[in-house]
């Protein structure tokens, strides 16, 4: 595809409400990672996926937050239990890792409000 | 991961260059120097990466001094639409490693 992809762009949940976020990476990309931004700050690293395995939470928040990319290419970000704490862009990233530098391309983000 | 300092805002005037330092003082032999832009309501994109002295692409110039604990991003006769948050990051290149953003450099041009 031409760029990453994410969807939905904007969501709205109430608390307590499970909410799913999608990544679709460029085509051909091993590497996924998943960002929370939240406002006036830089983004803040979740997790990262090297094909279909996932090689570091270690960004997760909490276990109400989980990420799967079953076949190596499309990701979905899954917030259990919404909280207000939560209300954020989401942003997922992907890069080809290779001998040369691992340039990370994102795409335009899911801005979530939990109300 | 090294920690990287820069300011947290700059205003320039249109046609101006607009240079932007970033200081990373712990950087590692192996590090690379990168730089994204991020607009409102987007996503960061890459603007220029190296590892020592100068880079020039199409969009900027990075210049990295020899002792590399700091570097410079340098944007030529900056427009209206330069307006953005750019972001300075040093991590290994040629592998995954986790990098960390910081709060980024806002840059108001003026017209």
């Amino acid at each position: 595809g031409a760029g990453v992809s994410q969807s939905p762009r904007y969501k709205v949940a109430k608390r307590g409400q499970d909410v799913a976020l999608r990544c679709d990476p460029i085509s051909g990309h091993v590497s996924l990672f998943w960002y929370q931004q939240a406002l006036g700050q830089g983004p803040e690293f979740l997790t990262y996926f090297q094909n279909e395995a996932q090689l570091d939470k270690s960004g997760l928040p909490s276990d109400r937050f989980f990420a799967e990319r079953p076949e190596g290419s499309v990701s979905t970000l899954k917030i259990q239990r919404t909280q207000q704490e939560d209300s954020a862009v989401y942003l997922c990233a992907s890069s080809s890792p290779g001998a040369a530098k691992e340039t990370q391309y994102f795409g335009p983000g899911t801005r979530l409000l939990v109300l | 991961l090294a920690k990287t300092t820069q300011p947290i805002s700059m205003d320039s005037y249109e046609g101006q260059e607009v240079n932007i330092t970033c200081s990373h003082n712990n950087i590692a032999t192996n590090d690379y120097i990168t730089w994204y832009q991020q607009f409102p309501s987007q996503g960061p994109r890459f603007i220029i990466q190296g590892y020592k002295t100068k880079v020039t692409n199409e969009v900027a110039s990075l210049f990295i001094p020899a002792d590399r604990k700091s570097s410079t991003l340098s944007l030529p006769r900056v427009s209206l639409s330069d307006t953005a948050v750019y972001y300075c990051l040093v991590g290994f290149s040629g592998g995954y490693q986790k990098v960390t953003f910081g709060t980024g450099t806002k840059l108001q041009v003026i017209p």
